[in-house]
């Protein structure tokens, strides 16, 4: 299985770009990378899935180097309502025996 | 907009209580998954299903069972209720489209077992 990597938390401030990076050194040719957010008290939801090199959504901005081992999510102008959780996600139901983990994710605090 | 609607936000139970959560989608998904979520341990798999009648084993399966025997439900079981079950438990169902998947979220049950 993918085993995926983040920070823990990060702080950052209204207005500001954060980047959030993620770790998975053992990512398999045919694996797909997808980032949830998660607010308290909710389910996470989707933001944005990538394969190669860069993806970019009304939301966010998703870059994966020529190697694929590493991804990172790229948040512009945050403001106080992107205070959540962030999810890397490697791979699908399918190549991973059917099991989706998630790892501990990064808390995200934007400050005004 | 495509939805997973589980059946209780809140509950109550006691110790000992069978206990069903319920979760319906409504985007024929054929994949369907549970989770439950604490403080500093994430989330964690506790069943999923690719088809109806089938299910496989999470990660933590202990204490609980699932059903599914129609494609849009996907049941959680609590067979007998004890605190150490009392979490967030989240559904979600998944569209694959060929290596890709994203799964959608519930909104989630906070289940307190006294």
């Amino acid at each position: 299985l993918a085993k995926t990597t983040q920070p823990i938390s990060m702080d950052s401030y209204e207005g500001q770009e954060v980047n959030i990076t993620c770790s998975h050194n053992n990512i398999a040719t045919n694996d797909y990378i997808t980032w949830y957010q998660q607010f308290p008290s909710q389910g996470p939801r989707f933001i944005i899935q990538g394969y190669k090199t860069k993806v970019t959504n009304e939301v966010a901005s998703l870059f994966i180097p020529a190697d694929r081992k590493s991804s990172t999510l790229s948040l512009p102008r945050v403001s106080l309502s992107d205070t959540a959780v962030y999810y890397c996600l490697v791979g699908a139901y399918y190549n991973q025996g059917g099991k989706l983990i998630f790892g501990q994710g990064t808390e995200l605090s934007v400050k005004p | 907009d495509v939805k997973v609607t589980q059946s209780s936000r809140y509950l109550v139970k006691r110790t000992g209580e069978k206990v069903f959560l319920e979760c319906v989608q409504d985007m024929d998904h054929e994949n369907m998954f549970w989770y439950r979520q604490d403080p500093g341990l994430g989330l964690r798999l506790i069943y999923f299903s690719y088809d109806v009648k089938m299910k496989e084993k999470g990660d933590i399966p202990e204490g609980y069972s699932v059903s599914r025997e129609k494609k849009e439900r996907f049941s959680l079981i609590l067979e007998s209720a004890s605190t150490n079950q009392t979490s967030m438990y989240l559904c979600a169902s998944s569209l694959w489209t060929g290596n890709n998947e994203k799964l959608f979220f519930g909104s989630g049950t906070q289940l307190s077992v006294l």
